[in-house]
């Protein structure tokens, strides 16, 4: 598959661990926040938003954490699983739906 | 499958030329936007279509112009290609692109790739 990203953070971690992955945003008017998932060779797959007076949202196997007085922003991963393995990206709305993304963190699951 | 489709899915050619790439949104969305993703730039905002007309610009060059059809169909043209135009473009889609958030849905992509 095709990288999308050499440079990326990396976060290595077991199969049936929690992983947790970081993102700091810029703009405080921002009023949605999205994980995206990207696989290898693929495009960026939604996996949860949050609204900005949210301060968690949860998933199935997935929790969203918003900060916003420090600006920061989580994606907690319960039991990860090889199947999870991919680039994972934050981003910000902006304004009429236009995203502004982080730079990715590459999760990698061992079996 | 998010049920944006893209063509062509890898594009090669030479600096100086122009190239189209095609996205067809999911059925009943109304806004595409383009992304493009490189390797030291990451993944970035170009340009949003409503219904036909230009409703965002983003980090979009002159060389580049895109629009959208009656159909709703889009296409991103790229010209006077330069080595650093080499990247994933994506193409997204939304039901509506009102000022408030609308999830997007992104096609697989089409690599082009400037020798």
């Amino acid at each position: 598959g095709e990288s999308v990203g050499l440079h990326l953070p990396t976060l290595s971690v077991q199969e049936g661990d929690n992983s947790i992955i970081n993102c700091a945003y810029s703009n405080s008017a921002s009023d949605y926040f999205i994980w995206y998932k990207q696989e290898s060779g693929k495009g960026p797959q939604f996996i949860i938003d949050i609204r900005s007076n949210m301060d968690k949202r949860q998933g199935q196997r997935v929790t969203v954490l918003l900060n916003k007085t420090v600006k920061h922003l989580s994606l907690q991963i319960a039991a990860t699983q090889p199947g999870d393995s991919a680039v994972y990206f934050c981003a910000e709305n902006s304004g009429y739906s236009t995203l502004t993304f982080g730079k990715g963190t590459m999760l990698l699951v061992s079996p | 499958d998010s049920g944006v489709t893209q063509t062509p899915k890898h594009l090669i050619t030479a600096t100086g030329q122009r190239v189209t790439l095609r996205c067809s949104p999911r059925s009943g969305d109304l806004s595409v936007y383009w992304y493009q993703q490189s390797l030291d730039q990451g993944l970035q905002f170009l340009i949003q279509y409503y219904n036909g007309e230009e409703r965002a610009k983003g980090n979009i060059l002159e060389r580049f112009s895109a629009q959208q059809f009656p159909d709703l169909h889009s296409e991103l043209n790229l010209s006077s290609l330069e080595l650093g135009d080499s990247a994933l473009y994506f193409c997204a889609s939304s039901f509506v692109g009102g000022n408030s958030y609308n999830e997007q849905f992104f096609g697989p992509g089409t690599r082009l790739t400037v020798l």
